[in-house]
């Protein structure tokens, strides 16, 4: 498609479920990033994938998250066990690599609220 | 660390006067610094960036920032607002790597322009 698309764009779950949340990049973008908006928090970096490199979790906020990333272009995000303070949007975003290239396309979000 | 700091929270100006977002960075490098604007329930969408040289940079909807090095600071500005441009901004900073590095955002200012 002509830009990032994420699925689903709500999700309303109940305390202690999993959640899964799936992100399709821009076709040839081999960085995909994760990051969660929350109210009054400002957007914050998850998760990074760059080709095949080993991905950068050093922003997942605890072993409940994870993601990952297959054949290099769709990601998901799973969010075990919900807790009420993981409601926020949470945003993917696909870039190409190099020097100057590094603009990073954002996809419409997953709103989550966990109940 | 990299760090990004936008002191408003609100932006108030009227329609067809001139509008600056301010944004201040640190970080313990060379800087990439981008702007992003994000409208009601949407993405983010990339405004323009800052990789070198010039450093007044020119992005979309008439939309510039200056770099300043000696002043670390980003500001966004327009020479005549619009009422379509009330939106929530994000400044952003990543390091200049032969690879991408994940972006960090400041909070946002929340741009309202009056007719």
């Amino acid at each position: 498609g002509a830009g990032v698309s994420q699925s689903p764009s709500n999700k309303v779950t109940e305390k202690g479920k999993d959640v899964e949340l799936r992100c399709d990049p821009i076709s040839g973008h081999t960085a995909l990033y994760w990051y969660r908006q929350s109210l009054g928090q400002g957007l914050e970096f998850l998760i990074y994938f760059q080709g095949n490199s080993a991905p950068d979790k050093s922003g997942l906020p605890s072993d409940r998250f994870s993601a990952e990333r297959t054949g290099g272009s769709v990601s998901t995000l799973t969010i075990q066990r919900t807790q009420q303070e993981d409601s926020a949007v949470y945003l993917c975003a696909s870039s190409l690599v190099g020097q100057g290239r590094n603009e990073q396309f954002f996809g419409p979000g997953t709103r989550l609220t966990v109940l | 660390a990299q760090s990004v700091a936008q002191p408003e929270d609100q932006v108030n100006v009227a329609e067809g006067n001139p509008l600056t977002v301010k944004c201040t960075y640190s970080v313990s490098g060379n800087p990439y610094l981008f702007w992003y604007v994000q409208y009601p329930n949407r993405g983010l969408q990339f405004l323009l960036k800052y990789i070198t040289g010039d450093n007044l940079v020119k992005g979309s909807y008439g939309f510039e920032a200056e770099f300043n090095k000696s002043q670390t600071s980003f500001h966004l500005k327009k020479p005549s607002a619009l009422v379509s441009d009330s939106a929530l901004y994000f400044c952003a900073v990543s390091l200049q790597f032969s690879g991408n590095t994940p972006l960090v955002f400041g909070k946002g200012t929340r741009l309202s322009v009056i007719a």
